[in-house]
């Protein structure tokens, strides 16, 4: 399977705990997103990096989350002391769109946190 | 700012009915839109896009077209199948550089989940 995975796929943890989702995106593709979805609502973006430059952090992404992307290739996302306005599905997905053009994005399946 | 708006569900229907899910938006500049489908278990799909005004998009029976008039981007389908349930979800990219925006960044709407009976 080529597409984007993600790992792990459930995480349940309890408050202010430290948590990191991984991501692998599809091999070629030098964009890398991350999004984040709760129950009823539609994926908010939170973070975009440009093969391993980190170009823009949404809002939503206060100090106790951090991404990274060291090689251009996966990416990490930790949440440090978790609380349970944290518990969401955390989406990766990748793009191989040049220039300004927006290009297909292709998503994982998700890593879903639970802090208790 | 950037926005969607998609008519709240659930939607349920027949196996062969006619569907139609709303999707307005609001943007700055000249945004691509998308519909985005994710079936039970699997993650989020493209299942059709238009990066202009007037263009239709279309996959798998399923057409929407760019309204620039009416800022609307709804989801059609003539006949559907109980394999089309899954929660569809509107989207737009500004797709712009400059002003802060991000290339690619996708905006969505809530979802719309729909049951197709046989």
């Amino acid at each position: 399977d080529t597409g984007v995975s993600q790992d792990p796929r459930h995480k349940i943890t309890k408050r202010g705990q430290n948590v990191t989702f991984r991501c692998d995106p599809i091999s070629e593709h030098n964009r890398l997103y991350w999004y984040r979805q709760t129950l009823g609502q539609g994926p908010e973006f939170l973070t975009y990096f440009q093969n391993e430059a980190q170009l823009e952090k949404s809002r939503l992404l206060s100090d106790r989350f951090s991404a990274e992307r060291p090689k251009g290739s996966f990416s990490t996302l930790e949440i440090q002391r978790t609380e349970q306005g944290d518990s969401a599905m955390y989406l990766c997905a990748s793009s191989s769109g040049t220039g300004f053009a927006p290009g297909e994005l292709f998503f994982g399946e998700g890593s879903r946190l639970t802090v208790l | 700012g950037n926005s969607v708006t998609q008519m709240e569900g659930p939607v349920t229907l027949s196996e062969e009915a006619f569907l139609t899910i709303n999707c307005t938006y609001t943007a700055t500049g000249y945004p691509s839109l998308f519909w985005y489908v994710q079936y039970p278990g699997e993650g989020l799909q493209l299942l059709l896009k238009a990066t202009k005004a007037d263009d239709k998009g279309s996959n798998k029976g399923f057409e929407a077209t760019y309204r620039k008039e009416t800022t609307s981007f709804h989801l059609e389908k003539g006949s559907v199948q109980v394999s089309d349930s899954a929660v569809y979800f509107c989207a737009l990219s500004d797709g712009t550089a400059g002003g802060g925006s991000t290339l690619g960044r996708l905006y969505f709407g809530r979802g719309t989940q729909l049951t197709v009976w046989p």
